[in-house]
């Protein structure tokens, strides 16, 4: 399998706080994505950093991408409530615009 | 603009029954796939089409066929369901021209009894 792994499982925190999950994946890449996934509902893209890049910024969200560790973060600062939600890291390993998940990391945000 | 539709949102099978998953898409993308979503197991990819006529298979395609008629279509069909094939199951597209995200229809949640 080419699934990544995310960790942690599961993070809980406060309102205001910030939010870091990681993601680690086992094959050379050309780009990762991150992806929310709402209770009961679909995937949503949040943002793409390719290989070449070490780092980006969209709004609240923040990734870091370390090719030579084959990981990731997303940091969500000032995290609110509607932050709440499964967190998903995919890379385009198989080609084909083919994306491999990882197994996501659920977070719950207390207002 | 309604994106990926999935349909039905909910299924309940007996195992051996086949059925029909449908997906359209109204974006013009030559990229379509089908993935499953397991507790604990992320999105795993059973079969993608790059166009009209193109398909092929990916991590999890026994038990699922596919076909891709027209560039907004590409049903999921199984033959003859299995508790194993209880799952919820996801559309997505994307265009495959350059590094683009993929959009994703609400799911398709299928009980096999």
């Amino acid at each position: 399998s080419q699934q990544g792994e995310e960790d942690p499982q599961a993070l809980s925190i406060q309102e205001g706080e910030n939010a870091t999950m990681n993601c680690s994946y086992k094959t050379s890449i050309n780009n990762l994505q991150w992806y929310r996934q709402n209770s009961g509902r679909g995937l949503v893209h949040l943002i793409l950093i390719r290989s070449n890049e070490r780092e980006k910024h969209s709004g609240r969200l923040r990734v870091t991408l370390d090719t030579s560790k084959k990981s990731s973060s997303l940091l969500i600062t000032a995290s609110r409530a509607a932050d709440t939600a499964s967190y998903f890291c995919a890379t385009d390993a198989g080609g084909a615009n083919n994306l491999f998940f990882g197994t996501g990391t659920r977070l719950t945000v207390i207002p | 603009n309604a994106g990926v539709t999935q349909t039905p949102k909910f299924q309940v099978l007996k195992t051996g029954q086949s059925m029909t998953l449908q997906c359209a898409q109204d974006m013009n993308h030559e990229y379509m796939s089908w993935y499953r979503q397991d507790p604990g197991m992320g999105l795993r990819l059973i079969h993608y089409s790059v166009g009209a006529g193109i398909t092929d298979q990916g991590e999890v395609p026994n038990g699922y066929n596919v076909s891709r008629s027209t560039t907004e279509d590409f049903p999921l069909r199984l033959l003859s369901a299995a508790p194993s094939q209880t799952s919820v199951y996801f559309c997505a597209s994307s265009s495959h021209s350059g590094v683009t995200e993929a959009f994703f229809g609400q799911g398709t949640r299928l009980t096999v009894v």
